[in-house]
């Protein structure tokens, strides 16, 4: 069964430094999302992502984010300059259809957590 | 804008008892819903979802929701739950450009 997978599955980093999250989405799907949940708080969307562009982002997905599907399999969050708030569960999504083509679901990884020092 | 309740934070039950997982929606637009299990150190699965026809949805592993309009709610229902079931569960609605707005989860704890 196609699964999304993400890695790494523990990150621990400095305040101020770079993160790259990777994610591989399942392969014929064409609808990417990221979302994050701080521990013990619900899941926040963060972006939405379709045909190499942001479709949506949330007031969470400032500057220091940017996201990007390098190639045909791969699907990252680049968070810059982090800070100790950053510090979350990071889970990739995607979705075979989206938008004016219909509603489906969203396949989760596993996540990512991430943490700020 | 849409917004999702859960109204328990924490369900205790017992083996084999019934559960109800309470959800109410906030949505201006057409509404679609999901309920969505987290296990332990695991990623978010899809139990179920509605997104139109029948209001009675079953979904994997027994359980159902029904959607009701006219109280906003879609609970999440099992008649007989097991140990197994003991996860955190989330209600979520979709908003614009298929995002998901999810509501602070509840947790299912099943005692035998």
């Amino acid at each position: 069964e196609p699964e999304v997978t993400q890695t790494p599955s523990h990150q621990v980093t400095q305040m101020g430094q770079e993160v790259i999250l990777r994610c591989v989405p399942i392969s014929n799907h064409l609808y990417f999302y990221w979302y994050r949940q701080i521990l013990g708080q619900k899941v926040e969307f963060l972006v939405s992502f379709y045909n190499n562009e942001i479709s949506e982002k949330s007031e969470i997905f400032d500057d220091r984010f940017s996201v990007e599907r390098p190639d045909g399999s791969n699907f990252t969050l680049k968070i810059r300059s982090t800070k100790l708030e950053d510090s979350a569960m990071y889970f990739c999504a995607s979705s075979r259809f989206g938008g004016l083509a219909g509603v489906v679901e969203q396949f989760f990884g596993p996540g990512t957590r991430l943490t700020v020092l | 804008a849409q917004s999702v309740t859960q109204l328990d934070s924490q369900v205790p039950v017992f083996e084999e008892a019934p559960v109800e997982l309470r959800c109410n929606y906030s949505s201006s637009v057409s509404v679609y819903l999901f309920w969505y299990v987290q296990y332990p150190n695991q990623g978010l699965q899809l139990l179920l979802k509605y997104l139109s026809g029948s209001t009675l949805v079953k979904g994997i592993n027994g359980f159902e929701a029904e959607f009701n309009k006219s109280q906003t709610s879609f609970h999440l229902r099992k008649p007989s739950v097991h140990i197994s079931d003991t996860a955190e569960y989330f209600c979520a609605v979709m908003g614009g450009y298929n995002k998901l707005i999810f509501g602070a989860g509840t947790r299912l704890a099943v005692h035998p």
